[in-house]
């Protein structure tokens, strides 16, 4: 089966730097994006890995490791406004993504 | 970015009657639109996919006579909801691709049946 595992929640201070984790199982594989979601909001678009290596833009990186079924979100020097549930979502054969709960990820002061 | 709209972004309505979501690529041509549900804390949950000029591929236990999609040019897909009920109230979003790996989400559409 199809399958993405992801921390449900997370807590970082503002300012410090936060990886979130995520793990999964697909048939086969098309690439692997990570979209952000305030709540009520629809997603918006992070990052899109497709080869393994870490992807740099700006305050946020996304990791890749293929053999492993493995990425990883890194959002530094974190704001307030970074309070959202993070969504990593492989790519399927059929190029259909496969969506995780998300992690929710809550910033203190 | 391109840029997708989705509208309403809110709609309330009375139980029994139909509501029309619309999805629109606003500045590329979408090859492939997908609608999905979210309840709340709950992930994103594929409803169907649809393709241009042709029938839409609705995912298992999704009622086809009850979302009824229509998908009449690369850059308008509708989703209507037909007889709804207060269980279909949920937020409904929209994705447009433009190429097999970038998808593009509407605003959503937050449905409350009364």
């Amino acid at each position: 089966g199809q399958n993405i595992d992801q921390p449900t929640e997370m807590t970082a201070t503002e300012g410090a730097i936060v990886q979130i984790n995520c793990t999964y199982q697909t048939s086969g594989f098309n690439g692997l994006f990570w979209y952000q979601q305030h709540a009520g909001e629809a997603p918006t678009f992070l990052s899109y890995n497709v080869l393994d290596g870490l992807e740099e833009k700006g305050r946020f990186s996304s990791f890749l490791s293929r053999s492993k079924g493995y990425s990883y979100l890194l959002l530094k020097e974190l704001q307030m406004k970074d309070s959202a549930s993070y969504l990593c979502a492989p790519m399927d054969s059929n190029y259909q993504l496969i969506w995780g709960a998300g992690t929710k990820l809550i910033i203190k002061p | 970015g391109a840029v997708v709209s989705q509208h309403p972004s809110r709609v309330i309505c009375k139980s029994g009657t139909s509501v029309k979501i619309e999805c629109r690529s606003l500045d590329f041509q979408a090859t492939t639109m997908f609608w999905y549900r979210q309840f709340p804390k709950q992930s994103l949950m594929l409803m169907a996919t649809s393709n241009e000029g042709s029938k839409a591929t609705y995912e298992q236990g999704v009622e086809k006579d009850k979302f009824l999609i229509n998908h009449a040019s690369l850059t308008l897909s509708t989703l209507t909801v037909t007889s709804a009920h207060p269980e279909d109230s949920s937020f409904y979003i929209c994705s447009a691709s433009r190429g097999v790996t970038e998808a593009f989400f509407g605003q959503g559409t937050r449905l409350t049946v009364v």
